[in-house]
């Protein structure tokens, strides 16, 4: 079993739409990270979360710690929205990173 | 701007020769770290560095083999040994300060053995 899960795998969207994408995880953690990899490979980190909720721009992440869960919500989504979305948690010690599958979103116009 | 540099961005090896993979990082991040990525998969670690003249295996560290004698480059050498050395290899670096908990990505090799 993965430490972290995120669902959906993938996700196809109309412009304009909200979409949530969804991470659980089993293990304890210092931090969450939402991960950003575009078709030419780079990965860009969006957000890093220990508690509560950040927004930057039309991009929100959330936690629950107790519940071990995060959500990366994108509001009034556009076609360069489209990439794969990577969670990613860090152990308690801060040495170790898990990693999502991905959740692969495609945006049409 | 600082970052993670990675290069090349493509690059193409015979069968049975060793290949080093760059990774520079002017973040004075102490921790890095290298991991590879196939089609479909998530990210699978390969080694990870803590700090200078240390280095620790990760979940794939057969066939690889890393360094870290300045803190700023960690390059990764892909053996002979590796059975299976066609992948996208991406370098990341963070701080372990947990009042500012970096976490930076190279843009990725993309590497091909023929």
């Amino acid at each position: 079993k993965n430490e972290v899960e995120q669902s959906p795998q993938n996700l196809t969207a109309q412009e304009g739409e909200f979409i949530t994408i969804n991470c659980s995880y089993s293990v304890g953690i210092s931090a969450l990270h939402w991960l950003q990899q575009h078709p030419g490979g780079g990965i860009v980190s969006l957000f890093m979360l220990s508690s509560g909720k950040k927004k930057h721009g039309r991009l929100i992440a959330t936690i629950n710690i107790q519940e071990k869960h995060s959500s990366l919500h994108i509001t009034a989504s556009h076609p360069r929205d489209s990439a794969v979305y990577i969670c990613a948690v860090r152990s308690p010690t801060g040495n170790q990173f898990y990693f999502g599958t991905g959740t692969s979103l495609t945006v049409i116009p | 701007d600082g970052g993670i540099t990675q290069s090349p961005k493509y690059l193409f090896r015979k069968e049975g020769q060793n290949v080093t993979l760059s990774c520079e990082q002017n973040l004075n991040h102490d921790a890095m770290y290298w991991y590879r990525q196939d089609p479909g998969q998530g990210l699978r670690l390969i080694y990870y560095s803590q700090i200078v003249n240390d280095f620790q295996k990760g979940d794939i560290a057969e066939g690889y083999s890393v360094s870290r004698e300045k803190k700023e480059s960690f390059p990764l050498t892909v053996t002979s040994a590796q059975k299976n050395p066609t992948a996208f290899y991406l370098c990341a670096s963070s701080s372990r300060d947990r009042a500012n908990y970096g976490y930076t990505f190279g843009s990725g090799t993309r590497l091909t053995v023929v």
